[in-house]
């Protein structure tokens, strides 16, 4: 099993272009997340998809988008970087939205 | 305001030298609290998840304690591998329905040979 799987795990990008973060697990579970990492401000939840054909807000949505490929595999979308968008992002999956979140290892965005 | 607050933000320890992080945390309700290690460039890994006061969790040197209002993430005879940020998470009743956790800012342990 190779768990949470996240592609690619280094971009950089110019400011105004568009990329989108993909990301794998393989472990069956329903509900998948998309986290941003920044000094001092901690984990903060950008989207959520409890099932599949479901995604909602989290705490920091503004500028991404998400897309609930099928069961296995959620996407995030950047859709004109800003230099504010430098971050590390993680995606995680949990078998329901309650349940323990198991992360991947991260893709690390520099928007210069 | 929920909220969970890590201390010591880092500790330096001698290998063996036996020490404690602390969790604290405020929220309306507890579901569940979580303890994650995270190693320099990787993602969290899972260490423990309690779900109730006086609840205790261990895996190899590392054992997990929960009160109403902390938790502590109890090292014992630490080795130099044991290095690294140990992150808590707080899921709070009112968002069992959007499964988003509240992380604490980590506390950075460094185990000197």
């Amino acid at each position: 099993n190779a768990g949470v799987t996240q592609t690619p795990k280094f971009q950089v990008l110019k400011t105004g272009q568009s990329m989108t973060l993909q990301c794998a697990q393989d472990m069956n579970h329903n509900s998948m997340y998309w986290y941003r990492q920044d000094p001092g401000m901690g984990l903060r939840l950008i989207y959520y998809s409890a099932s599949e054909g479901t995604t909602d807000k989290g705490e920091v949505p503004n500028g991404y988008n998400v897309s609930r490929l099928n069961k296995r595999e959620f996407s995030l979308r950047l859709e004109s970087a800003a230099p504010s968008q430098t971050s590390v992002y993680f995606c995680a999956s949990s078998e329901d939205l309650p349940s323990t979140q198991y992360f991947g290892p991260g893709t690390r965005l520099t928007v210069l | 305001e929920d909220q969970v607050t890590q201390s010591p933000e880092a500790l330096r320890l001698q290998e063996g030298e036996s020490s404690s992080l602390n969790c604290s945390y405020t929220v309306s309700g507890l579901r569940g609290l979580f303890w994650y290690r995270q190693d320099p460039g990787k993602g969290p890994e899972f260490l423990f998840t309690l779900y109730s006061a006086g609840e205790e969790k261990e895996k190899e040197r590392l054992k997990a304690t929960l009160t109403k209002k902390e938790s502590f993430l109890h090292i014992t005879a630490p080795k130099p591998e044991d290095s690294a940020t140990y992150l808590c998470a707080v899921h709070e009743r009112g968002s069992s329905n959007t499964g988003k956790l509240i992380f604490g800012q980590g506390t950075t342990l460094q185990v000197k040979p």
